[in-house]
């Protein structure tokens, strides 16, 4: 059974970086059929997509139009987790933000989920 | 960027009773369909992929129907442990996308 176990600080400063892991047990972030992604969830947007990372010989990304300029997900394979970055956010930045895998289109497991508010 | 459209907003039901759910996506998205429910405080769940294929664990009065741009999620008997907020999800075309959600309520 695959889980996902999230790490990383609730506040963040406005114009900060917002950073948050993801580890992994029960699977490999290197996979051959796995993708691996960040969703972040508030009243405004709704459940939203960030991006993923995936394995597929060599490492690929993709990103949101939304966050594209401001995001980057990198695997770890030494610790088996990977991790978001969101730089210069913003208070609409805040949400709570999961991580989540893939090997087909529907998002199965999920992490617990942290809230990250961005605030002074 | 497909757009999905959950209807109602709302599903107000009583114990036992049928709940219907409704997802309409802004173009085709095939059968290529997920449905998730969410609890307070707790992530989205899995209940259904591939539009009508139930996933590990997920009782049979779960199920869901429809393929192109019209689907529906189904719960024949609602448990207690049912309400809660349900969203649909499709994976046809990047980004895949999130309906808002149905919040099912006890009537």
């Amino acid at each position: 059974q695959v889980q996902l176990q999230q790490s990383g600080p609730g506040l963040v400063k406005p114009s900060q970086t917002l950073s948050l892991t993801c580890a992994i047990s029960g699977d490999s972030v290197s996979s051959n059929s796995a993708a691996w992604h960040w969703i972040r969830q508030s009243p405004s947007r709704g459940l939203e997509w960030l991006g993923r990372t995936y394995y597929r010989s060599k490492w690929y990304n993709d990103y949101a139009i939304s966050v594209k300029s401001r995001i980057t997900i990198n695997p770890d394979t030494s610790k088996n987790q990977f991790s978001l970055q969101l730089n210069s956010v913003t208070p609409e930045d805040t949400a709570v933000y999961y991580c989540a895998g893939t090997t087909r289109g529907w998002f199965d497991p999920w992490g617990q989920g942290t809230l990250v508010t961005v605030s002074s | 960027e497909i757009m999905m459209t959950q209807s109602p907003a709302t599903l107000s039901v009583s114990p036992g009773e049928r709940g219907t759910l409704s997802c309409r996506a802004s173009q085709s998205v095939s059968s290529n369909l997920a449905w998730y429910q969410q609890k307070p405080g707790q992530a989205p769940r899995l209940l259904i992929y591939d539009a009508s294929t139930r996933a590990t664990g997920i009782p049979a009065r779960f199920s869901g129907s429809g393929s192109g741009t019209d689907f529906t999620l189904t719960i024949s008997s609602l448990q207690s442990e049912d309400f809660a907020v349900y969203y649909c999800q499709q994976y046809n075309n990047w980004p895949w996308t999130f309906g808002q959600g149905t919040k099912v309520e006890i009537k």
